[in-house]
């Protein structure tokens, strides 16, 4: 059964409007977040994290935000860019347990469009 | 610079040939893990290695093998390859279990 789960395989948007990619979760043991980027024919890389202490980090143009009690999480881009145009995956990890790699999600794939 | 290099980045092979495919990180990282990335199914963990001759099965380890002589190197190993194993491999490594991996280039890898 899939733990992260990113139920939009695409999203499309306007240069310089909002990206928002969303993933959900159902292990209440998971308690750190990621987002990585891919581009085509490489790896992905560290995009954002989240403890579960808390509910928001931001990082430039990049907000990962948390709702626990939802099991939700979201990555906003504002504004976004075509070069923002990649895979995105979610991850997460229970760091306290024994789940201590990361689970990712089948990632959704954004187009920003000039 | 540090880096973390697969090796080859294509391959083709055919069914029930041994594959090996390689992995090396001059972060001298602790941690080092395979995943697969297919359509539809993401990023899935195959092992992964928390220090030299530690190695722990994962979600998708059937038909797959890894061993850690040292902390550089964690080679994949198909012992006989499937179509079913057609897919791009990526390695990965982190200094803990903070989920700060960092990811090689890949190897796309075709069993026919």
């Amino acid at each position: 059964d899939q733990q992260v789960k990113q139920n939009s395989p695409s999203l499309s948007v306007q240069e310089g409007r909002i990206s928002i990619l969303n993933c959900d979760y159902t292990n209440s043991m998971f308690d750190y977040f990621l987002w990585y980027k891919k581009y085509p024919a490489e790896g992905p890389t560290f995009l954002i994290s989240i403890s579960s202490i808390k509910d928001k980090n931001e990082d430039g143009r990049f907000t990962v935000f948390l709702n626990k009690s939802a099991k939700h999480l979201s990555l906003h881009i504002v504004p976004s860019q075509p070069g923002d145009s990649a895979v995105y995956f979610c991850a997460a990890s229970a760091r306290g347990g024994s789940q201590g790699n990361l689970i990712f999600g089948k990632g959704t794939k954004l187009s920003v469009k000039p | 610079d540090a880096e973390i290099t697969q090796s080859p980045r294509h391959k083709i092979t055919e069914t029930g040939r041994q594959v090996t495919l390689a992995c090396h990180q001059t972060w001298n990282h602790n941690n080092m893990f395979w995943y697969r990335q297919d359509l539809g199914h993401g990023l899935r963990l195959i092992h992964y290695s928390y220090g030299v001759q530690d190695t722990n099965k994962g979600e998708v380890s059937d038909g797959y093998s890894v061993s850690r002589s040292n902390t550089e190197d964690l080679p994949l190993t198909l012992e006989s390859a499937a179509s079913s194993q057609t897919s791009v491999y990526f390695c990965a490594s982190s200094g803990s279990l903070l989920g700060f991996y960092t990811f090689g280039s890949g190897t796309r890898l075709t069993v026919v």
